[in-house]
């Protein structure tokens, strides 16, 4: 069974910068799976902000970035802001039609 | 711009049946892809299924393949969800959401609607 994994919580201080991954269980991440990263809130719907390894979605800042990390799919964010803390969830496509979630990581900004 | 309403929710005893309703507006919906992606009280997003703009390929994730059907009516720019013999843990916030205004890319949700509950329960 294909799991998509992340880690469960991060932190980073105002201003500094933090890189998220998204790896599987078995085998490597690349461009072909094509990670989409996705932020929420409580109570709130999922917002997209990268598709496709390193594409912006409408209205997202420059300062958050996608990439390839090795073997796991990444997402930067630098100059951390208070309102950046939520949960990030990143969506790799399987090439089969099906696309799976991470268990997402929750990001506190202290 | 686009926006997307899911509707239908509400509470269903375990077994039962539901449909959801996602009306979509600001795009050409005949023309787009479109997915349901699901989320438990206190748990993370969970795709569930994509039908393709003509509704001639469908893909679900093994949680719900037999039990859920996706399917649209281009001519209403409406998609469904029909969720049967429903179990508790089929119990989240439904979204339906689009693709990306870009080609090749339809299987990857970018635009999303707010959601629909749907409780099982007795």
């Amino acid at each position: 069974q294909t799991v998509v994994t992340q880690e469960p919580s991060f932190s980073v201080s105002p201003g500094g910068t933090v890189t998220l991954t998204c790896g599987l269980n078995s085998g490597s991440v690349s461009t072909s799976y094509f990670p989409s990263w996705y932020r929420q809130t409580p109570g709130q719907a999922p917002r997209t902000l990268i598709y496709n390894t390193n594409t912006h979605s409408s209205g997202v800042p420059s300062r958050f970035s996608g990439s390839i990390l090795g073997n796991r799919a990444a997402l930067t964010i630098t100059g951390a802001q208070a309102d950046d803390e939520s949960d990030y969830y990143c969506l790799l496509y399987m090439d089969s039609g099906i696309s799976i979630f991470g268990g997402g990581t929750k990001l506190t900004v202290l | 711009q686009v926006h997307l309403v899911e509707s239908g929710g509400g509470v269903v005893q375990p077994g039962g049946s539901l449909r959801l309703s996602c009306a979509a507006s600001g795009f050409i919906f005949r023309s787009s892809g479109m997915h349901w992606v699901r989320q438990a009280p206190g748990k993370g997003l969970e795709w569930m299924t994509f039908i393709r703009y003509d509704g001639s390929y469908k893909y679900y994730a093994d949680s719900v393949k037999g039990r859920f059907t996706v399917s649209r009516d281009n001519s209403k720019n409406t998609l469904y969800l029909q969720m049967n013999s429903l179990r508790a843990d089929d119990t989240a916030v439904y979204y339906c959401a689009k693709p990306p205004d870009l080609p090749f890319l339809e299987f990857l949700p970018a635009y999303w609607g707010q959601g629909a509950l749907v409780t099982v329960s007795s």
